[in-house]
Parts: C-alpha cells; structure tokens; sequence
C-alpha cells in the first residue's frame, strides 16, 4: 500500500507569511507525529496525535506552530508569521498506535523562508 | 540538554569493511532503541530496533549492540557497501508509540 504522503514537497515563502504543510498518514495508522529536521540537526518532535486523545504539543517550539488532524486522518501544521529559523525539513511520520512502535515517515517538506 | 548523543558526525569506510556508529542516552527509562536510515531526499527509514531486555540483534549484515549499565547501544555494519552510504540516527522512546529522540546522525559513506 501507499506510505506517508507530504505536501508540498519544497515550500518557499517570504518572512513573515502563514505557511501549511499537509501530511496523509498510512490508512489505519492511528498515531501521527510531526518532526523538524534542520540542517546539520537530529530530528526534533513537534506534535503527537494518537487517535482521538488530545495531542502531544509539547515539542512545539513556539505558539506560532499548531496543528490539526482531521477524522483521524490527514494533518496540518501551520506555521504563522514564519521566521527565517523556521527554514527546515518538515517531516511526518505514522504508526500503528499502540500495536507498533515503528514510526513509518514521509518524504518530507523542504521550507525555505527568505 | 540533548538525550541521545551520536558520534561518529561522519564516517567513511572502504567497501567490505565495518562500519560502527555510537550512541549513547541519559533518561534510563527509554526502553525502545531504533537505529534509522536515511538517503537524500528522503525520509528516515527504519533500519532495525532493539529493546534493553536483550543486549544485541542482528538482522542480515546490521547488528545492534546494547549496554544497558552504560546506556550506549552502537550500530554495526558488516561488509559495508557503498549501497549502504547515508545519513544514520539512533533514537530512543519512553514507551509504545511515543515520540522519538533522535540522536544528530552520523553520515556515513563507503569507498570502493
């Protein structure tokens, strides 16, 4: 079957601007995480949702950065008023939930803030 | 504070050799160690996972070693290919499907 989806591939906006970067995770996956990879960086937890229980936002580095996840499915994070330091790799990943650890992740979105 | 520290940051092996990558955690209550793969452009992959009940795995040509009175698990890759030249993390979880700490990643590359 198909893997994690993530949309747009490459994103470049100016400062300041709201971006939106989408993410389908596997189908019957029922935990989405959001990770930040930065140049030269690990990767950094952002968000976590596991079913239907309140997310995980304690990874996010600033109320700047939110996220949704619509019927347990398809995610958002949005990103208000970006900032160059927000330029990164946004990564989305899925799992099974409580069945698997295994973090299946997407390709990622490349976000350029000039 | 950073959980899981990584080293080697860059490794070149000649073909046929072995590669070892370094981890080493803090929070002793981690109990799912996972090493990932990750070739540019892509995604990280999962490559293979250990939990600290046992003190190594090996699947095909990658062994991971654990230490658990050390807290440092390693990544072995045996007969290196330059195949397997990319960008490799280790991370660490509390518990079941948590979020993962990664590790900085190593970039490894083998030469012919």
């Amino acid at each position: 079957g198909a893997g994690v989806s993530q949309s747009p591939s490459n994103k470049v906006t100016e400062k300041g601007k709201d971006v939106e970067l989408r993410c389908d995770p596997i189908s019957g996956h029922t935990a989405l995480y959001w990770y930040r990879q930065s140049l030269g960086q690990g990767l950094e937890f952002l968000i976590y949702f596991q079913g239907n229980s309140a997310p995980d936002k304690s990874g996010l580095p600033s109320d700047r950065f939110s996220a949704e996840r619509t019927g347990g499915s398809v995610s958002t994070l949005t990103i208000q008023r970006t900032q160059q330091e927000d330029s990164a790799v946004y990564l989305c990943a899925s799992s099974l939930g409580s069945a698997s650890n295994t973090q299946y992740f997407g390709p990622g979105t490349r976000l350029t803030v000039l | 504070q950073q959980q899981v520290k990584q080293s080697p940051q860059s490794l070149i092996v000649q073909k046929g050799g072995i590669s070892i990558i370094n981890c080493a955690y803090e929070n002793t209550a981690f109990d799912y160690f996972p090493w990932y793969q990750q070739f540019p452009g892509k995604g990280p992959a999962l490559l293979i996972a250990i939990r600290p009940d046992v003190s190594e795995k090996k699947e095909g040509r990658f062994t991971i070693s654990f230490n658990k009175s050390a807290k440092q698990f390693s990544l072995h890759i045996m007969d290196s290919q330059p195949g397997d030249s990319a960008t490799y993390f280790c991370a660490a979880s509390l518990q079941r499907n948590t979020p993962l700490v990664f590790g900085k990643g190593t970039r490894l590359s083998v030469i012919a």
